[in-house]
């Protein structure tokens, strides 16, 4: 089962700042990792498939980048509907299709 | 606009059964796998099993493997799961989720709100 760590599990930032968001897979998954957002009693947003492409409607501050184990999620400039927990997911080596655990980006 | 509305969660007893489905409309729904997801209330996702367009394959999580069991009626638009001899860690909210082709790529581009199973004597 492929492992995915995602760091830190919180991160505080203001409005406006640049959100960095971290996924190391326990080993290699070529480019295929998904990026969700999902908000308070709302369902998971896909937001980015295959590292790096964007889903239809996603803003253009969100970017992905990455392969192999080390993937990062960025936010150019953390709009207040940003803030959200964000999931990593594998879909590299099934099954099981693993997410990892979460990063919250709360305000600071 | 893509719609998927689960329905049949509740409260049961361990050991008991439960059959949620999941209603689909705005797209061609026996044109894409579809999957449960489910998530403990506070806590991460994890998926439990899928299915292609026309169930000739069909995957599971080791850890509802022979207990649940995933089906789909494409004349009816509905996806479903049947869980047999629930345990207290099946207890989450269980979402219905639209993969991105008709066989699973695991890109699962829309969700439904799903619904809450609680499992506990």
């Amino acid at each position: 089962e492929i492992v995915l760590t995602q760091s830190p599990a919180t991160l505080s930032l203001s409005p406006g700042e640049r959100a960095t968001l971290s996924c190391r897979a326990s080993q290699s998954i070529s480019k295929y990792l998904v990026w969700y957002q999902q908000k308070p009693g709302q369902a998971p947003r896909l937001l980015i498939d295959d590292a790096s492409n964007r889903a239809i409607g996603v803003p253009a501050r969100f970017s992905g980048s990455g392969s192999g184990t080390d993937f990062t999620l960025t936010i150019s400039s953390l709009e207040p509907e940003d803030f959200a927990v964000y999931y990593c997911q594998q879909r590299s080596n099934w099954p099981p299709l693993t997410f990892g655990g979460g990063t919250k980006v709360e305000m600071k | 606009e893509v719609q998927l509305v689960e329905s049949g969660g509740g409260f049961v007893q361990p050991g008991r059964s439960l059959r949620l489905s999941c209603a689909a409309s705005g797209f061609i729904f026996d044109n894409y796998a579809m999957h449960w997801v489910r998530q403990v209330p506070g806590k991460g996702l994890e998926w439990v099993s899928g299915i292609s367009w026309n169930s000739a394959r069909i995957i599971y999580a080791d850890s509802v493997k022979g207990r649940f069991t995933i089906s789909r009626d494409n004349a009816e638009n509905s996806l479903y799961l049947q869980m047999n001899s629930l345990r207290a860690e099946d207890t989450a909210l269980y979402y219905c989720t639209k993969d991105r082709a008709w066989d699973p790529q695991f890109i699962f581009g829309s969700w439904g709100q799903g619904t809450l199973v609680t499992v506990s004597s």
